[in-house]
């Protein structure tokens, strides 16, 4: 099945600093999800999209889908250091299909 | 408190044995699914259900059955056919049909 190409693989970056990380597909989806997974956990839903265009924020988070329907960006302003994780994006074409993932980003904050 | 519940969180099985996950939701959800998550990968669709009695495969289902017997219960089985059971399984749901799927704490299955 298809995966979703997600970029960077990794950033490291210092405390303060803005992050920006996308996801795009050769294929159009109507919904677009951000998640973010802690070691040994589940992810956790940051924010979700429906609207080619949208634009949403959640507090210092900052998502859009792409106009094409293809991509999507997630954008984190003023990093701390519990942004550390991995953060997916996924893609979901309608219904109550399954999700496609990206491989994620791992954000790592240096002091 | 409302969730999903995914137990035991760590798993061990000799190769050869079958093992069922178990994933319990009280979130009153219609659909759930199960995923599948290696090292350094994103996750990966195993099998869903939209409604009780009714599911669907996935990317990766060879190796793997579920039942969808209530509502607030989908249980994933490894068979001995799944060729590389190792990984982390990733129990979700989801009430609405606009997509927004929330996830159980994992279970880590181990095969030797």
């Amino acid at each position: 099945g298809q995966q979703l190409n997600q970029s960077p693989q990794s950033m490291f970056i210092q405390e303060g600093e803005d992050v920006s990380m996308n996801c795009t597909s050769s294929s159009i989806f109507n919904t677009w999800l951000w998640y973010k997974q802690e070691p040994g956990e589940g992810p956790v839903l940051l924010i979700a999209l429906y609207k080619a265009g949208e634009l949403t924020s959640n507090g210092r988070l900052t998502a859009q889908f792409g106009i094409t329907r293809k991509d999507s960006f997630l954008n984190i302003s003023a990093s701390i250091p519990s942004d550390v994780g991995i953060y997916f994006c996924a893609g979901k074409r309608g219904g109550a299909d399954g999700l496609t993932f990206g491989k994620g980003t791992h954000l790592i904050i240096q002091p | 408190d409302g969730g999903i519940t995914q137990s035991p969180k760590y798993l061990f099985r000799k190769e050869g044995q079958n093992v069922t996950l178990s994933c319990e939701q009280n979130l009153n959800h219609d659909a759930m699914y199960w995923y599948r998550q290696d090292p350094g990968q994103g996750l990966r669709l195993i099998y869903y259900s939209q409604i009780v009695n009714d599911f669907q495969k996935g990317d990766i289902a060879e190796g793997y059955s579920v039942s969808r017997e209530k509502k607030e219960s989908f249980p994933l089985t490894v068979t001995s056919a799944q060729k590389n059971p190792t990984a982390f399984y990733l129990c979700a749901s989801t009430g609405t049909s606009l997509g927004e799927q929330y996830f159980g704490p994992g279970t880590r299955l181990t095969v030797t």
